[in-house]
């Protein structure tokens, strides 16, 4: 079975700074792994996804990942920090053994910035 | 398009009342998913459509459960006789059958406190 472990509950970070969110899986066959955003009373927004091709994946509002499979992880890094950052984010992999595509999820890292 | 649309964003019942949530995928997705997303936690998948039919569900979706998708449009996820454990938010996402549909959009969410 897939899983996935994001390492920090919150993760602190000052404005401009750099930002890397930790994320390894677990999967039998290769995985398709998802980061999304989530602010506070909404929904999921996807950043970025791997699917196959090229391991450093470039998502929107400038933050990237990177599959390296030699270790199972998956994570998101940004270069600076901005205050509109500062929400939860959760990494996800699709789900396997028949699935017909649930996703699996962290528990999500809570990140703030500061000023 | 107007996006994933939850119908009601809040919720309070009293234990042992039913309830009904709505959800409105994008028009021309033909999958739809539920989630529950309890404090803390990442969201947990429930159960997930394919046009009118229910494909897969998860043990987490007890007798007390019951989702519908009639007509392959809108959904409605009803629990009967409401615990206090059933508190969290309930989420919805839609994909689109292409590349698998592995991007899922989700809906604002509706939270649900049993009192």
């Amino acid at each position: 079975a897939q899983s996935v472990t994001q390492l920090g509950s919150h993760v602190s970070v000052s404005e401009g700074a750099l930002v890397l969110l930790r994320c390894n899986y677990s999967s039998s066959v290769p995985p398709y792994l998802f980061w999304y955003v989530q602010y506070p009373n909404q929904g999921l927004q996807l950043l970025l996804k791997y699917t196959t091709g090229a391991t450093l994946v470039k998502g929107i509002n400038g933050f990237e990942a990177e599959f390296k499979k030699s270790e199972t992880s998956f994570h998101l890094t940004k270069p600076s920090a901005h205050m509109s950052d500062a929400a939860e984010y959760f990494c996800a992999v699709w789900g396997d053994g028949g699935s017909q595509g649930n996703l699996i999820f962290g528990k999500g890292t809570k990140l703030s910035v500061k000023p | 398009d107007t996006g994933v649309s939850q119908d009601p964003r809040h919720k309070i019942t009293k234990r042992g009342q039913n309830v009904t949530f709505r959800c409105d995928p994008i028009s021309e997705h033909n999958r739809l998913y539920w989630y529950r997303q309890t404090l803390g936690q990442g969201p947990e998948f429930l159960t997930y459509f394919q046009n009118e039919a229910q494909l897969e569900k998860s043990r987490l979706l007890s007798d007390r459960f019951s989702a519908e998708r009639p007509k392959g449009s809108f959904s409605t996820l009803e629990i009967q006789r409401t615990e206090q454990g059933d508190s969290a938010m309930y989420l919805c996402a839609s994909s689109s059958g292409l590349a698998g549909g592995l991007e899922q959009f989700f809906g604002p969410g509706t939270r649900l406190t049993v009192l």
